[in-house]
């Protein structure tokens, strides 16, 4: 079965400085999705990536899908107080698309 | 801005009891979805429920859980005789096509078995 994993688990990054998270697949990628997990707010999409080499930019939010490597980089530039939160991956799987997820990063940002 | 909203937002039980957990997804969206978050733990796949009927369940969603979709607007998730493994979020999730879609997502009930 496939797996993801994230890195790092946690990050803590002083307020203005950039940083970079990772997801790697124990599989083929066919799509890797990006969701940001507040509590009691759900899971909130960030973006969706199809085909290698995708990239796609929000805000000061980029995400890139390198397929050969099985992985995508989730890079957050000028890091604000509302970046705070867990960030997960998710690959879509099984006739319906459902999602199998990393275990999350969970940033913190430093004033 | 449409919204998949759940209910209730916090639910305790006592170990035994039947619960029900109640979703309203996107009106228009056509695939559904469970998962559950225990406790420092990854989300993980429930079950997917497309023109009502389940299209894929993991081996979690044993004969405890059931889903319907009783009014062409709530999706349910039933647990029939809930235990304390079964406390954790839960989150709806339903999605307007298949493959390269968004799937939005509720904020997720709270499950506590006591």
């Amino acid at each position: 079965s496939q797996e993801l994993e994230q890195s790092p688990q946690s990050l803590i990054v002083q307020e203005g400085k950039n940083l970079t998270i990772n997801c790697t697949s124990s599989k083929t990628l066919y799509g890797l999705y990006w969701y940001k997990q507040k509590y009691g707010e759900g899971l909130i999409f960030l973006m969706m990536l199809q085909k290698g080499g995708e990239e796609k930019s929000h805000e000061k939010i980029t995400a890139k899908l390198d397929e050969k490597k099985q992985q995508s980089s989730l890079h957050i530039t000028a890091s604000q107080p509302s970046h705070a939160g867990i960030y997960l991956c998710g690959a879509p799987r099984g006739s319906n698309y459902q999602l199998i997820w990393g275990a999350g990063t969970k940033l913190i940002i430093k004033p | 801005e449409p919204e998949v909203t759940q209910t209730p937002s916090h639910q305790v039980t006592q170990m035994g009891q039947e619960v029900i957990l109640r979703c309203v997804p996107i009106s228009n969206h056509l695939y559904f979805y469970w998962y559950r978050q225990i406790l420092g733990q990854k989300v993980e796949f429930l079950v997917s429920f497309y023109n009502n009927e389940i299209s894929e369940k993991s081996e979690i969603f044993d004969d405890q859980f059931s889903v319907e979709r009783p009014d062409g607007s709530n999706f349910t998730l039933k647990i029939r005789s809930t235990k304390l493994e079964d406390s954790a979020m839960y989150f709806c999730a339903s999605r307007g096509g298949p493959y390269y879609t968004e799937a939005f997502f509720g904020q997720g009930t709270r499950l506590t078995v006591v």
